[in-house]
């Protein structure tokens, strides 16, 4: 079983859905990251978070410590959000490594 | 200035050729990773600086060998390479390796075709 699980691996949405990424990890954690991966292949850094919630634009991160569980929302959804958002976890203070969840590939249909 | 530059953007080297790989950032950071990243895989830590010093070598075979000139400029020499070490390789800088309030900055990436 892999440290940081995400869920769905694929989604498909119409442009103006919201949208829920799911990231569950077994290990303590200091730390989660969501990245945002475009087909080019540069990562974005969307969220860092440690504990409740934050919000940017149209996205909203979630983080719950005792349940060791994120969750990444897409309000009103687009086209140009097509792309891989993966999950990543600093599993420790003093870590310098992430552990990376598989990913989760979103197609956002016009 | 919030970027992670990596030159070049695409790389086709045979396996006899050395090439290196560039990455610059110049928001202060003291702590610079290489990543690898394959076809739909998350990317694989290969190399961390911390402070311009090697801190983590995850087992990665020395035909790949890193090299951190100053605090802003990390490389990866590459040698003899074989087929399979064909990918993305991503650089990354965060302000310390080892703090855990930190936000990680990626760069674009580099297409690295080893024929």
């Amino acid at each position: 079983k892999n440290e940081v699980e995400q869920s769905p691996q694929n989604l498909t949405a119409q442009e103006g859905e919201f949208i829920t990424i799911n990231c569950s990890y077994s290990v303590g954690i200091s730390a989660l990251h969501w990245l945002q991966q475009h087909p080019g292949g540069g990562i974005v850094s969307l969220f860092m978070l440690s504990s409740g919630k934050k919000k940017h634009g149209r996205l909203i991160a979630t983080i719950n410590i005792q349940e060791k569980h994120s969750s990444l929302h897409i309000t009103a959804s687009h086209p140009r959000d097509s792309a891989v958002y993966i999950c990543a976890v600093r599993s420790s203070p003093s870590g310098s490594r992430l552990t990376f969840g598989e990913g989760t590939q979103l197609t956002v249909n016009p | 200035d919030t970027e992670v530059t990596q030159t070049p953007k695409h790389l086709v080297m045979g396996m006899t050729n050395k090439k290196s790989l560039k990455c610059e950032q110049h928001m202060g950071h003291r702590a610079m990773y290489w990543y690898k990243q394959k076809a739909k895989k998350p990317p694989e830590l290969m190399f961390v600086y911390s402070y311009e010093k090697l801190s983590i070598n995850e087992s990665v075979p020395s035909r790949f060998s890193p090299e951190c000139p100053n605090s802003s400029l990390l490389n990866l020499h590459l040698h003899a390479l074989q087929p399979e070490d064909s990918a993305l390789y991503l650089c990354a800088s965060s302000q310390v390796a080892a703090t855990s309030g930190n936000t990680i900055y990626f760069g674009e990436g580099s297409w690295l075709t080893v024929v």
